[in-house]
């Protein structure tokens, strides 16, 4: 079966200090990876999507990247975060494109301050 | 732009079925309804999706009405285990999954 990971949990930051988030998925091959933001109280706002290595497709100009170096690994990064970071952050992957389910991981709760 | 309209909570008592309505009158043909949900602090999880014909799956029931334009979720018996932000989206399956604000249910003892 299929699992996603993400770590860490939690993460407390200063403001203008670097991020980086990873998820991986065991379990399968040639995933599609998503990340998602979702702020106190907000719904899930779609922040990357990569349907391979190396492919990222941002969806909100933002002071966040992402990136693919291995099929099953996702990477959210940040050089300098904002307040406006804070937030629940969601990995999800997908056998294909937007044509199936999404299964999300645990989530990781950034606070900036 | 959300397509569905959802009550922003609910409650039903443990060991009812809870009923989750959903409005989307403007579905078009091959846009599926998709419910998933979110319990706190976790990811969301996908709960059961329907064209036309009603589903049921092991966690829910999902009642689509003849002209499309609204849907109901059915936890048959609650627990406290339900209490979540449910969503209910619509789509094809080549978009993206956009999520709205949900029916935070709250099932109580």
């Amino acid at each position: 079966s299929q699992t996603i990971h993400q770590w860490p949990a939690t993460l407390v930051q200063p403001v203008g200090s670097p991020l980086s988030l990873e998820c991986t998925v065991e379990g399968t091959s040639n995933p599609n990876l998503y990340w998602y933001r979702q702020a106190a109280g907000r719904g899930l706002q779609l922040l990357f999507y990569s349907v391979g290595i190396g492919q990222i497709s941002s969806e909100v100009p933002q002071n966040l990247s992402a990136s693919r170096p291995q099929d099953r690994q996702f990477i959210l990064s940040s050089k300098k975060l904002l307040l406006s970071d804070s937030g629940f952050y969601l990995c999800a992957w997908t056998f294909g494109v937007w044509t199936d389910t999404q299964y999300f991981g645990p989530g990781t709760r950034l606070t900036v301050l | 732009d959300a397509k569905t309209t959802q009550p922003p909570s609910m409650d039903c008592a443990e060991g009812r079925a809870a009923n989750l309505p959903c409005n989307h009158s403007t579905i078009s043909g091959n846009e599926y309804v998709y419910w998933y949900r979110q319990i706190h602090s976790q990811g969301p999880q996908y709960i059961i999706h329907g064209l036309k014909n009603n589903e049921t799956n092991e966690m829910a029931s999902l009642i689509i009405t003849e002209d499309r334009k609204s849907s109901t979720l059915i936890l048959p018996h609650a627990t406290l285990r339900d209490t979540a932000v449910y969503y209910c989206i619509v789509r094809v399956h080549t978009d993206k999954l956009i999520f709205g604000t949900g029916t935070r249910l709250q099932v109580f003892p």
